[in-house]
């Protein structure tokens, strides 16, 4: 298996655009999860899914993020409009169902974000 | 709310020496409990995972952990570093009441002098 696959790895925008980054969780995972990882706050669950379907995004900083996973082989999350403060590596990971393998989460390489 | 501490952000030893990385944690209820590796510019792997059964438990690379419930503490040690175990390291725990849940340490970087 590829693993988690995250696109892009890279990304450097300017405050105020629209950035979308994408996740292609391991084939046959019912979960998917979206973290943030930064200096200060360490990494941090923004928001996670159960066959598809957000079960908990307590951890979305504010309304200008947004995560969807329209499928069971994509999910994006969204920052619209981006700024500064958002800058940060954002990690997805996927895993099977807690019965099967208690819950250890698979890592993607992660995308590094910059907002200048 | 579960949380996990790491004890030193920074921790560095010489080649060949016992690795010792520090986690205590706080649970309401028995948790499960995991230390991921960081390699640079590279997402987290799993190291071990403590579930409940031997409260001794041996991960990849020569890593291992014992879960104290007495003590709170899933500490990773290592008999004998090498320069490729230079890397940052989290403990995690889930939530009891969640187990999809899981509360990431700080982190502690690992310098191996040679």
């Amino acid at each position: 298996d590829a693993g988690v696959i995250q696109s892009p790895r890279h990304e450097v925008t300017e405050m105020g655009q629209e950035v979308t980054l994408r996740c292609k969780p391991i084939s046959g995972h019912d979960y998917l999860f979206w973290y943030r990882q930064t200096m200060m706050r360490g990494l941090e669950l923004l928001i996670y899914f159960n066959n598809n379907v957000p079960i908990d995004d307590s951890g979305m900083p504010e309304d200008r993020f947004s995560a969807k996973m329209p499928n069971a082989s994509f999910s994006n999350l969204k920052i619209q409009p981006s700024e500064p403060r958002d800058s940060a590596v954002y990690f997805c990971a996927s895993s099977l169902a807690p019965q099967f393998s208690y819950n250890e989460q698979f890592f993607g390489p992660g995308t590094r974000l910059t907002v200048l | 709310a579960q949380s996990v501490t790491q004890l030193g952000s920074h921790v560095s030893v010489s080649e060949g020496a016992l690795v010792l990385l520090r986690c205590n944690y706080s649970s309401s209820v028995p948790p499960y409990l995991f230390w991921y590796v960081q390699y640079p510019n590279q997402g987290l792997q799993l190291l071990l995972k403590y579930t409940s059964a031997a409260t001794l438990v041996k991960g990849i690379n020569g890593f291992e952990a014992e879960f104290k419930k007495s003590e709170t503490s899933f500490h990773l040690t290592k008999p004998s570093a090498h320069m490729s175990d230079a890397a940052e390291y989290f403990c995690a725990v889930s939530d009891g009441n969640n187990f999809n849940k899981f509360y990431f340490g700080s982190g502690t970087k690992l310098n191996v002098k040679p």
